[in-house]
């Protein structure tokens, strides 16, 4: 079965600080991505990508960026994170680029901004 | 951009009953609909799915069906199950193919 993970779990961040979250997949897919979760909102996409090298922006991008450095790995960053970016992050993988794309879920990372 | 609505946001059943989640889009150039299932501590995991120029697919319990009309999708599921009690997504993929829009989800609770 197709296996995405991220790291870490659980994390703990300061108002200000840096943080970098990070997704594997060993699917070979192409197309990546990163959402939030948060209640009321469902999942909202914050970054993209079509390829090592790609990233794109998604709906909401803003305080957030994204690097994809091989086929394998894409990692989210926030430079400096706010208290409002307190949620759960997931990412994902893409199996058909193209209309009928199915995404392969990681377990999701939970990030509280104190 | 796309914006697609969920509803209920959640409900509760007793085992064996059916569950009825109806959702709605608002992009009419949106061809693909999947859907997907998070149970509790668990990752999404894709469930079932529609193009727009079908109406109706079915696989074991689940029923999906498609209006293009209206722009309405419903998912049926008969004889729940304790195992069934997750969070619903509903999705549609935009016409260019490389952004899927989800839903707020609907929490079912299917009491034994």
């Amino acid at each position: 079965e197709a296996a995405v993970t991220q790291s870490p779990r659980n994390k703990v961040a300061v108002t200000g600080g840096k943080v970098t979250l990070s997704c594997n997949q060993t699917n070979n897919h192409n197309n990546m991505y990163w959402y939030r979760q948060d209640t009321g909102h469902g999942l909202r996409l914050i970054h993209y990508s079509y390829g090592a090298g790609s990233t794109e922006k998604g709906d909401i991008p803003d305080g957030y960026k994204a690097s994809r450095p091989s086929q394998e790995n894409f990692s989210l960053i926030l430079e400096l994170a706010t208290p409002s970016q307190t949620s759960v992050y997931f990412c994902a993988s893409g199996d058909a680029p193209g209309r009928n794309e199915r995404l392969f879920f990681g377990h999701g990372t939970k990030l509280s901004v104190l | 951009g796309e914006q697609v609505e969920q509803l209920p946001s959640s409900l509760i059943v007793q085992e064996g009953a059916s569950v009825l989640i109806n959702c709605s889009y608002t992009d009419s150039a949106s061809v693909y609909f999947p859907w997907y299932k998070q149970e509790p501590g668990k990752r999404l995991q894709f469930i079932i799915d529609i193009r727009s120029n079908m109406e109706r697919k079915q696989t074991q319990r689940l029923t999906l069906l498609f209006d293009k009309k209206t722009k309405h999708l419903s998912l049926h599921i008969t004889a729940t199950q304790p195992g069934d009690s997750a969070i619903y997504f509903c999705s549609a993929t935009n016409s260019a193919g490389n952004k899927l829009t989800f839903g707020i989800g609907t929490r079912v609770l299917v009491r034994p």
